[in-house]
């Protein structure tokens, strides 16, 4: 159970496109979903939470407009990187916690994407 | 303030040796967990084992334990019998919450394991 789908698993686009990445949860319903970055060989990073049906929070410093994230349903979120650009690459990773979910369940990941801007 | 601290960035142990990655943490909150993730070269992040604010046994999942001390604030992560495929990046992890939080999951620097042959 608890199973996090992310695709694409890795994309390359072109300076000034926009790239959308998908977060889904398979077989719950996913009240938050957390989306972080990851530079090589260094920590995750939070981004943002989302909850289903209102705006995300962003972590201090993560541009609003640049990483657009949007929680429509309980089991899809989505990140676009609007107007990417080559220090946008990085790799995405997005996880999810079920309704009823505390400090003592731990978060399931999907399978991160690497984002490749050139 | 850093809230989670690995101070070992990379370790070495040879196979079928035990080995223990440091995890220091600092909260204020009376409940929070302590959770420790795999990352292979893959990049997939790996649950490995839970340590909850408390709980007074140490957690313990096949190979792995986790050394609890809850008054000195330190959560390390025990690798016995450690095998070729436990290379990789490890992730000490804590959960606090409410508070709005969301009960976010905040992350250490990681720690490179490398088990030698």
């Amino acid at each position: 159970g608890a199973v996090v789908s992310q695709h694409p698993s890795r994309v390359i686009c072109k300076s000034g496109t926009s790239v959308k990445i998908e977060c889904r949860s398979l077989d719950f319903q996913a009240t938050t979903m957390f989306w972080y970055r990851q530079f090589p060989k260094q920590s995750l990073m939070l981004m943002a939470t989302s909850n289903e049906g209102s705006k995300a929070t962003y972590e201090q410093g993560v541009e609003k407009d640049k990483f657009l994230i949007n929680h429509a349903s309980l089991t899809l979120s989505t990140l676009t990187v609007t107007s990417a650009h080559p220090e946008d690459s990085s790799f995405y990773i997005c996880s999810a916690n079920g309704d009823g979910s505390s400090y003592n369940s731990p978060l399931h990941f999907g399978n991160g994407t690497r984002l490749t801007v050139t | 303030a850093q809230k989670i601290t690995q101070t070992q960035p990379g370790m070495f142990v040879q196979e079928k040796e035990a080995v223990t990655l440091d995890c220091t943490y600092d909260t204020s909150d009376q409940s929070y967990g302590l959770f420790w993730y795999k990352q292979p070269s893959s990049g997939e992040m790996i649950f490995l084992i839970y340590q909850g604010s408390y709980d007074e046994q140490n957690a313990t999942e096949g190979r792995y334990s986790l050394n609890f001390q809850k008054a000195r604030k330190s959560a390390n992560l025990v690798i016995s019998a450690s095998q070729l495929g436990d290379s990789a990046m490890y992730f000490c992890a804590m959960r606090e919450g409410p508070g709005g939080s969301n009960y976010k999951l905040t992350f250490g620097k990681g720690t490179l394991l490398t088990v030698n042959p």
